[in-house]
């Protein structure tokens, strides 16, 4: 069965502070899709990056970069230089491509409550 | 509107009441999934639809729950017989195909809260 850890609970950082967000997950699927998705305050479910499992190459969006290791199975998120908007609670997910009559269900870690302080 | 739009916003109803949960989702998209977020269970999925049918319900906590899709767009979920375990922020989400790699796009969700 799939299953998403993400280890960290809450983190708490000082404004342009480095912050790193872990990501476990376990699969026996070959191909899969990782998210990271983010969850401000007000409630919504804001989607961030996809990675195919085919595709290990790091990303980078601005202050934010993720790092999608197989070997490790971990899909790490990294903010750069923090900043109080992105206080929020971020969740991992993973969709595995063969889950028949679920569709691609997303399967979700218990999320990470990071809180910038400023 | 652009958005996956969920109805109403907040729900507050007694101990054995009957309740109805609207998602509409993206124009365009054939997928549409329910979740439920509660404190002591995270971030469950309770079924997903593809067009007007829904191949799997075992997501779903019990019999009291169903949900059904009409013309491939909007989507209620009804509880019946509400109990207090039932109180949870519920999610729905849409993509535009059933694919793996396709983003889920999430409403603001409704917050249950049972009496």
């Amino acid at each position: 069965a799939q299953k998403v850890t993400q280890a960290q609970t809450e983190i708490s950082v000082v404004e342009k502070e480095d912050v790193t967000l872990d990501c476990v997950y376990e699969t026996r699927d070959t191909t899969y899709y990782l998210f990271w998705y983010k969850q401000p305050p007000s409630g919504e479910l804001v989607f961030l990056i996809r990675r195919n499992s085919f595709d290990e190459q790091n990303e980078i969006s601005g202050r934010y970069s993720w790092n999608f290791q197989k070997s490790t199975s971990s899909f790490n998120f990294t903010i750069t230089a923090s900043q109080v908007v992105d206080s929020a609670v971020y969740f991992c997910a993973l969709s595995e491509a063969s889950h028949g009559n679920a569709g691609n269900m997303l399967t979700f870690g218990g999320g990470t409550r990071l809180m910038v302080k400023p | 509107g652009a958005g996956v739009s969920q109805s109403p916003s907040n729900k507050v109803t007694e101990k054995g009441k009957d309740v109805e949960l609207r998602c509409d989702p993206i124009s365009g998209h054939t997928a549409l999934y329910w979740y439920r977020q509660s404190l002591g269970q995270g971030l469950e999925f309770l079924i997903y639809f593809q067009g007007n049918s829904a191949p799997d319900k075992s997501g779903l906590p019990s019999d009291r729950f169903s949900a059904e899709r009409t013309g491939g767009s909007v989507s209620t979920l009804t509880i019946q017989r509400t109990q207090q375990e039932d109180s949870a922020v519920y999610l729905c989400a849409s993509s535009i195909s059933r694919g793996g790699n396709q983003p889920q796009h999430f409403g603001d969700g409704t917050r249950l809260s049972i009496l």
